[in-house]
């Protein structure tokens, strides 16, 4: 059975500053994708960037950036130049080739203060 | 703009009732999924639907039911609501295939019940 873990269930940041949420997965799979949602306190969940797990170079997509370790199966997520509308909770969530189901961590409460 | 309106923001039900959460998608997508939202537990998996009138069972699917009839309705059904169902629900759906990986997710229906 397939596993996400997200170890850190809150953390801050002050604004402009760089923060890296942490993310571990359990698979035997080897063709998978791993994504980062992000869930503003409007509740609307909204894909922020995926992985690929057979591509070797580590997505980005603009201030956001993840550290892919396969080996090691894990999947941080960086988000650099912080700012106030990044508070939300972020879930790391991962997805087998063979299925379209989502499997969830328990999230990371992000909180950016001035 | 892509759409998934679940019926409600907010509910509120007495123990024993019958419940609907209703979900549409405008996409023309083939897989719609019903998750529950709780804290320290992320998103878990109740039902999927893969097709019309197809459907499978996730994670937790017990006291839960589902229905669909047409390819962007999809419904949960608590048959006898309890309050240990009282949590957040999120409706997903999303294509098939790996040309096209995210899901897309509705507002979410907070539901208690008293």
């Amino acid at each position: 059975a397939q596993t996400v873990t997200q170890s850190q269930p809150e953390m801050s940041v002050q604004e402009a500053e760089t923060v890296t949420l942490s993310c571990t997965y359990d698979t035997s799979e080897s063709n998978y994708y791993l994504f980062w949602y992000k869930q503003p306190p409007s509740r609307q969940m909204i894909l922020v960037i995926r992985q690929e797990a057979y591509k070797q170079q580590n997505a980005t997509e603009n201030r956001f950036s993840v550290n892919f370790q396969k080996a090691a199966k894990s999947f941080s997520l960086k988000i650099s130049d912080s700012q106030l509308g990044d508070t939300a909770m972020y879930f790391c969530a991962f997805m087998t080739y063979n299925t379209d189901k989502l499997i969830f961590g328990t999230g990371t409460r992000l909180q950016v203060f001035p | 703009d892509v759409k998934v309106t679940q019926s409600s923001r907010y509910l509120v039900k007495r123990t024993g009732e019958k419940v609907f959460l209703e979900c549409v998608q405008d996409m023309d997508h083939e897989n719609m999924f019903w998750y529950r939202q709780d804290p320290g537990l992320g998103l878990r998996l109740i039902y999927f639907s893969y097709d019309v009138k197809m459907k499978e069972k996730g994670d937790i699917p017990e006291g839960y039911s589902v229905s669909r009839e047409k390819k962007e309705r999809f419904s949960l059904i608590l048959e006898s609501a309890s309050t240990n169902q009282t949590s957040m629900y999120l409706c997903a759906s999303k294509t098939v295939g790996r040309s096209n990986t995210e899901a897309f997710f509705g507002q979410g229906t907070r539901l208690t019940v008293v």
